[in-house]
């Protein structure tokens, strides 16, 4: 079964660091564009990054350009998002997820990982 | 760029059918036949339920449909089941390569 699990996710004081990975099962990530969504408490889903197939230049959305990164190992089949300079609007759930399209849809998706980012 | 606008609530009995809009502008759902939506229910991960406006993936039911009119999406459910109570929605892949989501709508089954 293709599965995507999610994992680094915990506390961290505004302006820290946090680097979640995301390991993917039966998929090759190198296939597919991969992206990852928040979702912050009381809020709706959130786009933060994406990479197309093959391609190893990652698009971000505007709240987190400039301090998240995202990447990914080939061999390990393993996805991460290093996330610098943390905020507290950072804090939510991030899924890690598969797209069918060029940088979405979405339609694979894993369980998701918290990030608290707090004083 | 701001987030593509959604209702905040819709609500329905069962049997009936509701719509759901998603509003951008020509640099996002207006550009291109790639609008999506998605159903989640808290604690579980989203679920895809339309891609490309109108187009199903395998295992959803045909309740849920999707059309496009100009800069404006819209997701029908019909025949509204219990089940169907959850967040909906919309995003976009964007002229700029990024992807945007709508704010969500949250569907009371009554």
């Amino acid at each position: 079964e293709v599965q995507l699990v999610e994992s680094g996710g915990g506390l961290e004081q505004p302006g820290g660091s946090l680097r979640l990975s995301c390991k993917a099962s039966k998929f090759t990530f190198i296939d597919h564009a991969m992206g990852w969504v928040r979702l912050a408490p009381g809020k709706g889903l959130e786009w933060v990054a994406g990479m197309r197939s093959g391609n190893v230049d990652a698009k971000y959305a505007d709240s987190v350009k400039g301090r998240f990164t995202m990447t990914r190992d080939i061999t390990e089949n393993i996805l991460f998002l290093q996330m610098d300079g943390l905020r507290v609007e950072d804090t939510a759930m991030y899924f890690c997820a598969k797209a069918r399209g060029l940088l979405d849809p979405f339609d694979i998706w894993g369980r998701g990982t918290v990030v608290t980012v707090s004083s | 760029q701001s987030a593509l606008t959604q209702p905040a609530s819709v609500s329905g009995s069962p049997g009936q059918s509701i719509t759901i809009s998603c509003t951008g502008s020509s640099r996002d759902v207006g550009a291109y036949p790639f609008v999506s939506w998605y159903q989640h229910h808290p604690g579980k991960a989203p679920k895809l339920i339309i891609y490309d406006v109108s187009s199903r993936p395998s295992g959803v039911s045909d309740r849920f449909s999707g059309f496009k009119s100009g800069n404006t999406a819209s997701l029908i459910i019909s025949g509204l089941e219990a089940d169907d109570e959850a967040h909906y929605y919309c995003s976009s892949y964007t002229t700029i390569d990024t992807v945007l989501f709508g704010g969500g709508t949250k569907l009371t089954v009554l």
